[in-house]
């Protein structure tokens, strides 16, 4: 079964670039790729999704590798607000129905 | 913000008593979700909609139902709580197929069950 790995926590100094990476070498050709980050007391924001490609947006980019076996997020100038849990979700069509595959999460530490 | 609206926000009941949850959404928006998020297993499904009147189960569906009767709204019933039950729940809507598409989530619903 479709299953992410992410490692539990990191850390980074503000104002510089973060890569969070995320394993997911049981992908299917048709699951889809996205990250949502989640404070306390709130529930999951989305962040960026993608199938194939790179993707970029006015939060973060998402390098996926040729192989589709894994992923990096990409914050490119970490602030304090971005400190939160990461995650890397495998968005999935099946005989069934619609899946969702949620890794444990990253969080994230932001130093001043 | 995306116009989510989950009620209760907190509710403690008792094993074996039924509970409903609701998720009140103002986006028009034609997929609702309902997940739960427990320590170690990040958020799970547990039934989602496509439509008034057209749902379909999760990965966890077991021990729940749901119901939508109006686009806005997306019931959730536990028709007999168990303790395993007890989590954070929380509803998610998309205007298309969330597989290929982001998903909005309101801000919760912790519910133990004693």
């Amino acid at each position: 079964d479709a299953k992410t790995t992410q490692p539990n926590s990191m850390e980074s100094n503000e104002e510089e670039p973060v890569h969070l990476p995320c394993n997911h070498s049981t992908i299917s050709g048709t699951d889809y790729i996205h990250w949502y980050r989640q404070l306390p007391s709130q529930g999951p924001e989305y962040v960026i999704h993608g199938l194939t490609s790179n993707v970029n947006n006015r939060m973060a980019s998402l390098a996926i590798a040729e192989d589709r076996k894994s992923s990096t997020l990409i914050l490119h100038r970490a602030t304090l607000r971005d400190a939160a849990v990461y995650y890397c979700i495998l968005s999935l069509l099946r005989t069934g129905g619609f899946k969702t595959i949620f890794g444990a999460g990253t969080r994230l530490f932001v130093k001043a | 913000d995306a116009g989510i609206t989950q009620s209760p926000r907190h509710k403690v009941t008792e094993t074996g008593t039924p509970v409903t949850l609701r998720c009140h959404q103002t986006e028009n928006h034609r997929y609702m979700y309902w997940y739960r998020q427990d320590p170690g297993h990040g958020l799970r499904l547990i039934h989602y909609s496509y439509g008034v009147k057209d749902t379909d189960k999760g990965e966890v569906s077991d021990g729940y139902s749901v119901s939508r009767s109006k686009t806005e709204d997306f019931l959730l019933t536990l028709e007999s709580a168990t303790s395993s039950q007890t989590s954070v729940y929380f509803c998610a809507i998309s205007a298309r197929a969330g597989y290929d598409e982001k998903l909005f989530f309101g801000s919760g619903t912790q519910l133990s069950v004693l």
